[in-house]
Parts: structure tokens; C-alpha cells; sequence
């Protein structure tokens, strides 16, 4: 059974970098086509995309957080990572790690982290 | 960006009822169409996947339709471990997410 893990700081300070790592356990990130993605979600609203990326491949980013996502890989850990530049409270939500697929050409997730609340503030 | 609107934003309906959520996408999206659940303090829980197709393991009072622009997830005979928020979510360009449904038993 595959289980994702969030892990990281709560607290950011505004202009700062947002970084949390993905834990991935029962299964590599190198077996299987499936998209390592990340997804917020802030306080009581709904869910946003943030972006995802295949192990061999180049990552995809939701265009409103491009100019400041970078999302990466290490399969010697079997993690992926999120970074997010230039913060502002904003970015104060409920991060998911999840694992897309695409499947009759749609993409989905499944499954998904716990969340992990990551806190914009000084 | 595709904007995805779903109906009602909440609803209250009783055990053994049947409910419909919808969910309308600005634009033609084919069947690129998922449904998630989530409950109170906890990840969602993927359900349906392109529009009509079940997740293995999921409840076959569960069901979806729709194609193009509307889109229906049809609870039937409602349990009170369905209480959640049901969200839609496209994947036929940027991928993007209904505003959810809050679903109160």
C-alpha cells in the first residue's frame, strides 16, 4: 500500500522560501507512470494545484505559482520536494503530497499525504 | 484557466436519500472529470475518475455522469459516513478543482 508523508517548517517568514519534502513508501518513485504532485489547500477554502513531476521527466507547475515553484526529485530517497519562493501570507494553506495517474486520459490523485499546515507569517 | 462551479455549495439531505452534486466547467473538457470526498481533518479520498468510472473500493451507491461542460455525482441511498465536502477536479488543461460541495446528513 503506497503511503506519502509531508514533511517541513510551519512557519515561513513572509518573503522567505517554502520547502517540504514527500516521504513515499510502498513503492519507488522510479516503478510506475505517475506524476509526484503537490497540492494546497488554505484555511476553510478550497484546492489548488501546485504542480507535479514524473521522475524522468520535466515537472509541470500551475501557471499562477510558476514564476516561484520548483518541485524536484531524489530517488535515492524516494522523496520529492516542494519549494516556493517569495511567500506571503497568501501561501498560508494545507499542503498535500499526493501521486498523480492518468488513466483514460484523465489525471488524478491517489493517494494523497495527510496535509501538513504551513503557516505565512512574521 | 478552466473555472470549474459546483451546485449546491452545501446541502442537508437524510440517511437513504438519493442526492446529486453538479459540477459545470467554462469550457468543453471531453470526460477529463474526477471526484473527490473529503471529510472534516483528514486528505481527500479520490472516488470517480473520467467522469462515470469507479475507484476500486469505492461504494457502488457512488456513481458519476457527464460529458463536455455538466458533470453529476449521484449519492444514493446516503449513509452518514457520506457527510464531507465533495470536490470536482478537470484535467483537460491546467489542472483545476471545483469550489466543493459541503454535504450535511
Amino acid at each position: 500500500q503506497v503511503q506519502l508523508q509531508e514533511s517541513g517548517p510551519g512557519l515561513v517568514k513572509p518573503s522567505q522560501t517554502l520547502s517540504l519534502t514527500c516521504t513515499v513508501s510502498g513503492a519507488s518513485l522510479t516503478s510506475g507512470d505517475y506524476f509526484w504532485s503537490w497540492i494546497r489547500q488554505p484555511p476553510g477554502k478550497g484546492l489548488e494545484w501546485i504542480g507535479y513531476m514524473h521522475y524522468s521527466g520535466s515537472p509541470s507547475y500551475n501557471p499562477s505559482l510558476r514564476s516561484r515553484v520548483t518541485i524536484f526529485v531524489d530517488t535515492s530517497e524516494n522523496q520529492f520536494s516542494l519549494k516556493l519562493n517569495s511567500v506571503t501570507a497568501a501561501d498560508t494553506a494545507l499542503y498535500y503530497c499526493a501521486r498523480g495517474s492518468v488513466v483514460v486520459g484523465t489525471t488524478f490523485f491517489d493517494p494523497w499525504g495527510q496535509g501538513t499546515l504551513v503557516t505565512v507569517s512574521s | 484557466d478552466i473555472q470549474m462551479t459546483q451546485s449546491p455549495s452545501s446541502l442537508s439531505a437524510s440517511v437513504g436519500d438519493r442526492v446529486t452534486i453538479t459540477c459545470r466547467a467554462s469550457q468543453r473538457i471531453s470526460n477529463f472529470l474526477n471526484w473527490y470526498q473529503q471529510k472534516p481533518g483528514t486528505a481527500p479520498k479520490f472516488l470517480i475518475y473520467a467522469a462515470s468510472r469507479l475507484q476500486n473500493g469505492v461504494p457502488s451507491r457512488f456513481s458519476g455522469s457527464g460529458f463536455g461542460t455538466t458533470f453529476t455525482l449521484t449519492i444514493s441511498d446516503l449513509q452518514p459516513e457520506d457527510c464531507a465536502i465533495y470536490y470536482c477536479q478537470q484535467s483537460y488543461s491546467t489542472l483545476t478543482f471545483g469550489g466543493g460541495t459541503k454535504l450535511e446528513i
